[in-house]
């Protein structure tokens, strides 16, 4: 099975900062037809996960446009350009190329 | 509007049996693959199943393989997992999610989820 490794578990971060969550995959996520089915999602606490990112960068309607993914191969990362309060939560990953399909860990988002 | 609404959670005696169902609105469930994903308690996210928009392709996570079934009905707008022998490591919200892998949809939409207990 593909393994997805986020890092760092857990982020303390000021109001107004950025934030980086890496997430890297034991194989390439590189579909044969050249897409990559990479995945980012934000659960807020007492609520059901969201998708935020799909495909490695397209960003969902409604997601605000500080959020970002990017990457390639087996190396991705999310990235909020300024922290707000309504960014706390857990952050996973997902791949979607490979079965079984899997998640990483999760990065837990706080303020300081 | 998009709406996804499971329900069938409860507590259950490991070995013995549970159905969960997921009620679809909003759009056209028969043209979407579906997804069940799970969440233990205080744990992170698992994938737990697919099955293709009219059912002809299944896939299943390592852990539930042989034990679990998804199926759906497209005239009811529902999809089901069919839990068998089960666990207390199968103790978990147990969340929907709807779109292929492949699609832009894909784990667009998810319900609110359902619990089960797996406990003597």
């Amino acid at each position: 099975d593909v393994v997805m490794t986020q890092s760092p578990l857990s982020l303390s971060v000021t109001l107004g900062q950025p934030a980086s969550i890496s997430c890297r995959s034991s194989q390439s996520l590189v579909y044969n037809g050249g897409n990559t089915y990479l995945i980012w999602f934000q659960q807020r606490p007492g609520q059901s996960p969201r998708r935020l990112i799909y495909k490695v960068s397209k960003r969902d309607a409604g997601v605000p446009d500080r959020f970002s993914g990017s990457g390639s191969g087996t190396d991705f990362t999310l990235k909020i350009s300024r922290v707000e309060a309504e960014d706390v939560g857990v952050y996973y990953c997902m791949q979607g190329t490979h079965w079984p399909l899997t998640f990483g860990g999760g990065t837990k988002v706080e303020i300081k | 509007q998009v709406q996804l609404v499971e329900s069938g959670g409860g507590v259950v005696q490991p070995g013995r049996s549970l159905r969960l169902a997921c009620a679809a609105s909003g759009f056209t469930f028969s043209n979407y693959g579906m997804h069940w994903v799970r969440q233990a308690p205080g744990k992170g996210l698992e994938w737990v199943a697919l099955i293709s928009y009219d059912g002809s392709q299944k896939h299943y996570g390592d852990s539930v393989k042989g034990r679990f079934t998804i199926s759906r009905d497209n005239s009811k707008n529902t999809l089901h997992l069919h839990m068998n022998g089960l666990r207390p490591e199968d103790t978990a919200v147990y969340y929907c999610a709807s779109g292929a892998v492949a699609g832009d949809e894909a784990f667009a939409v998810w319900g609110q989820g359902t619990m089960v207990t797996v406990s003597s």
